[in-house]
């Protein structure tokens, strides 16, 4: 089975610390992704990678940032956490089949991000 | 209008009712589709892929009308455990969630 691991499930930061949240997959995916989920929203694309050192911007980017170093690894950075911010942040990757396209995404547990 | 629209309910019903959520996509070039179900305060999870010929699993069987750029979910013989919010997602370049439809089994 897949897994994903995202390093904490409920998270409490100050407004204006930077914040990291790591997310690991073990299964060679290539493709990940950084969502965030409110009530009434449902899930809104961050940011997302296809491959070591890419990234790309999803829906809502302002405010944060990526890395990814590794392929197994994929880090999302509030640069200065604000209150809007508060969320359920959740990770996911997937991978690729010739002629099939993408696959479905596998998600991590979540972190419930609060900033007081 | 939003990639993917879906009733957002919620859906109550009794223990063993047939339920059926809709789906609608605004870009026709979409590729796959795909249902997942997410409990409370859980991470979203696979429950089946929607291929252009329906498919079934057990209780659950999907559809897609690509001319109407449309997917079902319908659920038979509904169990107390089925109940979660279920949520539609297309694959363009990347997927796009439904905000999801929030389904309640009463005994």
């Amino acid at each position: 089975d897949v897994k994903v691991t995202q390093s904490s499930r409920y998270l409490v930061k100050r407004t204006g610390e930077k914040v990291f949240l790591e997310c690991v997959q073990d299964m060679d995916h290539e493709n990940m992704f950084w969502y965030r989920q409110d009530p009434g929203l449902g899930l809104r694309l961050i940011y997302f990678s296809y491959d070591v050192k890419m990234k790309e911007k999803g829906d809502i980017p302002e405010g944060y940032s990526v890395s990814r170093e590794k392929k197994e690894r994929f880090s999302l950075i509030l640069e200065s956490a604000s209150t809007n911010q508060t969320s359920m942040y959740l990770c996911a990757s997937s991978t690729i089949r010739q002629f099939f396209g993408n696959q479905p995404q596998h998600f991590g547990d979540g972190t419930r991000l609060s900033i007081l | 209008r939003k990639e993917v629209e879906q009733d957002p309910g919620p859906f109550n019903v009794p223990e063993g009712a047939t339920v059926a959520f809709n789906c609608t996509y605004s870009n026709s070039a979409s590729q796959s589709f795909f249902w997942y179900r997410q409990d409370c305060r859980k991470e979203p999870k696979l429950l089946m892929s929607v291929y252009s010929s329906g498919n079934e699993d057990g209780r659950f069987t999907a559809q897609l009308n690509r001319a109407s750029q449309y997917i079902s979910l319908l659920i038979r013989d509904s169990k107390l455990s089925d109940s979660a919010t279920y949520l539609c997602v297309v694959n363009i370049q990347d997927m796009r969630f439904g905000a999801g439809t929030r389904l309640t089994v009463k005994p």
